[in-house]
């Protein structure tokens, strides 16, 4: 079993709409939490973390972090087509130096 | 702003032969990592150089050699390429306590 599971999708939705994605891990001792967005042929690039539990919102984005569950979530409103590309999660035990990698959500946002 | 830059961008080898991917970060960032991304298997730490002169293994390091170079370069090579080495490779750079930002990786074929 791994590390940190994510849903490989594709994941289809209309423009505007609410999208959630997840990704859930097995390791207790994890306390950092990222979300990257991916496009085709491209490097990952940051979209926000989160320390420990509990919410983060930048503009359409919002992170969920719930180490009960160990389960987290990003949202996404508003949806775009821009927003198309491969979402992974990342998380670390300690800082941000060593992260274990869900293998990425691909979405899909149509016009 | 150029950030992660790692040359080449596309390269394919013949089992047996030698290669150095190439990486340079202009963040004044102290630690960089090398990763692979495979279909199905996320990202996977290769090495890490947590600062300039020191290097220490990741979860998949065998087959690679790294050189952290000066502060800015951090150079991955293959000494014997294999086919199970055709990958895709990202070098990443980051401070100590904040998230880590990846160049748009170089494409590896291993005929």
């Amino acid at each position: 079993q791994k590390e940190v599971e994510q849903d490989p999708g594709p994941l289809s939705v209309p423009e505007g709409a609410i999208v959630s994605l997840n990704c859930t891990y097995s390791n207790s001792a994890f306390q950092y939490f990222m979300w990257y967005r991916q496009y085709s042929r491209k490097g990952p690039e940051l979209l926000m973390y989160t320390y420990s539990s509990g919410n983060k919102e930048d503009g359409r984005f919002t992170a969920q972090v719930d180490k009960s569950s160990k389960y987290i979530s990003l949202f996404i409103r508003d949806s775009q087509p821009s927003d198309s590309a491969t979402y992974l999660c990342a998380m670390s035990a300690k800082g941000f130096q060593k992260l274990v990698f869900g293998t990425g959500t691909r979405l899909l946002v149509s016009p | 702003n150029a950030g992660v830059t790692q040359t080449p961008k596309f390269q394919v080898l013949k089992t047996g032969q030698s290669m150095t991917l190439q990486c340079a970060q202009d963040m004044n960032h102290n630690s960089m990592y090398w990763y692979r991304q495979d279909p199905g298997m996320g990202l996977r730490l290769i090495y890490y150089s947590a600062s300039e002169g020191t290097t220490d293994k990741g979860e998949v390091p065998n087959g690679y050699n790294v050189s952290r170079l000066n502060k800015r370069e951090f150079s991955l090579r293959l000494e014997s390429a294999a086919p199970s080495q055709t990958s895709v490779y990202f070098c990443a750079s980051s401070f100590t306590d904040q998230p880590q930002h990846f160049g748009d990786g170089t494409r590896l074929s291993i005929l």
